[in-house]
């Protein structure tokens, strides 16, 4: 089936660096990317929504100089976590929605885990 | 706008036992509905889903029947096992636009032997 692949799985920084994290589609291609963030024993909040070759879509309440997100081609997208800061440590999630249409199921990455010192 | 309403866990049951996570939702137009479960140190997984009124999804021995009258989706699974113990998700699917998924809070079950 369809796989997305979420690199890295975990990562440790110092305050004030910047991390990327890429969210890979293997198998398929995918127009639209979705990148999540997920508290502790908390939903899933969606951040933004990455479309190939375009401007990133934020929500509302997302800063999108601090995450900013590249969908540079049908298979990869990332998120780079500038600056980060102790309270940016969380669980980020990605998924993607093959070109089938929006019938068409989301995959989802294995996430990242973020801890900032 | 647009939102999804799960049934507080923690839920702890034993083995064999009858499950129900409730699931409500509140939409502008026909969304989509999805389970989603997410098992220790593991990604999300589409469990089953729904795409229209009365329509019935199920996989694994776990069951959802997509209600409009009652705005809901609660998941529903006969006997469950030890290996069911996850965090399941509710989720509707926006059609409008990007298309986005709206999560509800997630609901941790535990099953014991």
């Amino acid at each position: 089936g369809a796989v997305v692949s979420q690199h890295p799985s975990w990562v440790i920084c110092k305050s004030g660096t910047s991390v990327k994290i890429e969210c890979r589609s293997l198998d398929f291609q995918a127009t639209t990317m979705f990148w999540y963030r997920q508290f502790p024993k908390q939903s899933l909040m969606l951040m933004a929504t990455s479309n190939e070759g375009s401007k990133a879509t934020y929500e509302q309440g997302v800063e999108k100089d601090k995450f900013l997100i590249n969908h540079a081609s049908l298979t990869l997208s990332t998120l780079t976590v500038t600056s980060a800061h102790p309270e940016d440590s969380s669980f980020y999630i990605c998924s993607a929605r093959d070109l089938q249409g929006y019938n068409s199921p989301l995959h989802f990455g294995n996430g990242t885990r973020l801890t900032v010192t | 706008g647009d939102s999804v309403t799960q049934m507080e866990g923690p839920v702890t049951l034993s083995e064999e036992a009858f499950l129900t996570i409730n699931c409500t939702y509140t939409a502008t137009g026909y969304p989509s509905l999805f389970w989603y479960v997410q098992y220790p140190g593991e990604g999300l997984q589409l469990l089953l889903k729904a795409t229209k009124a009365d329509d019935k999804g199920s996989n694994k021995g776990f069951e959802a029947t997509y209600r409009k009258e009652t705005t809901s989706f609660h998941l529903e699974k006969g006997s469950v096992q030890v290996s069911d113990s996850a965090v399941y998700f509710c989720a509707l699917l926006i059609i409008q636009g990007a298309q986005k998924l709206v999560f509800g809070q997630g609901t941790r079950l535990t099953i014991n032997p």
